[in-house]
């Protein structure tokens, strides 16, 4: 059984920084392009960006607005994708979500994580 | 403000067919690398069409994808209660290298 799990969520105030972590089972990871997708709080879905595999390069795209603060890694020895999140603002606030959907197009890998809840506020 | 244009709400009855569109420039349609994911409320969205109109497996016949010049759509056929949900079109945009989502829809089954 696939499953995407990510931690790291937190309340975090204005200007600071988050890592959050998404650990992947059930699947060769290692051959996986994974994807960060966020929904802010009664709005609708946003892509945040994509990292290869490492086969692949392991390189990384970012929406364009936010390629300047959030960074997208991986740890393949430990199945797992990192979402590392700078210079946080209040508009940051939302579910962030890991998945394997929106990587490649027409692919059609839908696994997706329960999200995780990031808080920007004073 | 999205990129990617959908109505903010759509309805039907039971039994009904209903179409949700989705438009864009011709760049970013035109690729025909569009998908549509439906979510419920407090879960995470489900991928039910991709490549424009195929759909993956144990995705119903119902729900079907197609383009009309820059504007894509989304069918539901056969209109079930539990249909009722959110809607969002996402385009891969090949100049960005990035992902673009509509702003979503909300299908109301009356």
């Amino acid at each position: 059984e696939v499953r995407l799990v990510e931690s790291g969520g937190d309340l975090v105030k204005p200007g600071g920084s988050l890592r959050l972590s998404c650990a992947a089972s059930g699947f060769t990871f290692t051959n996986a392009w994974m994807s960060w997708v966020r929904q802010a709080p009664g709005k609708g879905l946003e892509w945040v960006g994509r990292i290869k595999s490492k086969p692949d390069g392991a390189a990384t795209d970012y929406a364009a607005h936010l390629i300047d603060r959030f960074i997208i890694s991986r740890d393949d020895s430990k199945s797992t994708v990192f979402l590392q999140m700078n210079s946080l603002k209040t508009e940051d606030t939302a579910v962030y979500y890991c998945t394997s959907s929106l990587v490649i197009p027409g692919a059609h890998n839908d696994y997706w994580g329960q999200g995780s809840l990031v808080t920007v506020s004073s | 403000q999205s990129v990617l244009t959908q109505p903010p709400s759509a309805s039907g009855t039971p039994g009904q067919r209903v179409t949700i569109s989705c438009s864009g420039g011709s760049s970013i349609i035109g690729s025909n690398t569009i998908n549509w994911y439906q979510q419920f409320p407090g879960t995470a969205p489900k991928l039910i069409i991709y490549n424009l109109n195929e759909r993956p497996s144990g995705v119903p016949d119902r729900f079907s994808g197609s383009k009309s010049g820059t504007s894509a759509s989304l069918a539901i056929s056969g209109l079930q209660s539990d249909d009722e949900s959110d809607y969002y079109c996402a385009a891969y945009d090949y100049n960005l290298n990035e992902w673009l989502f509509g702003g979503g829809t909300k299908l109301t089954v009356l």
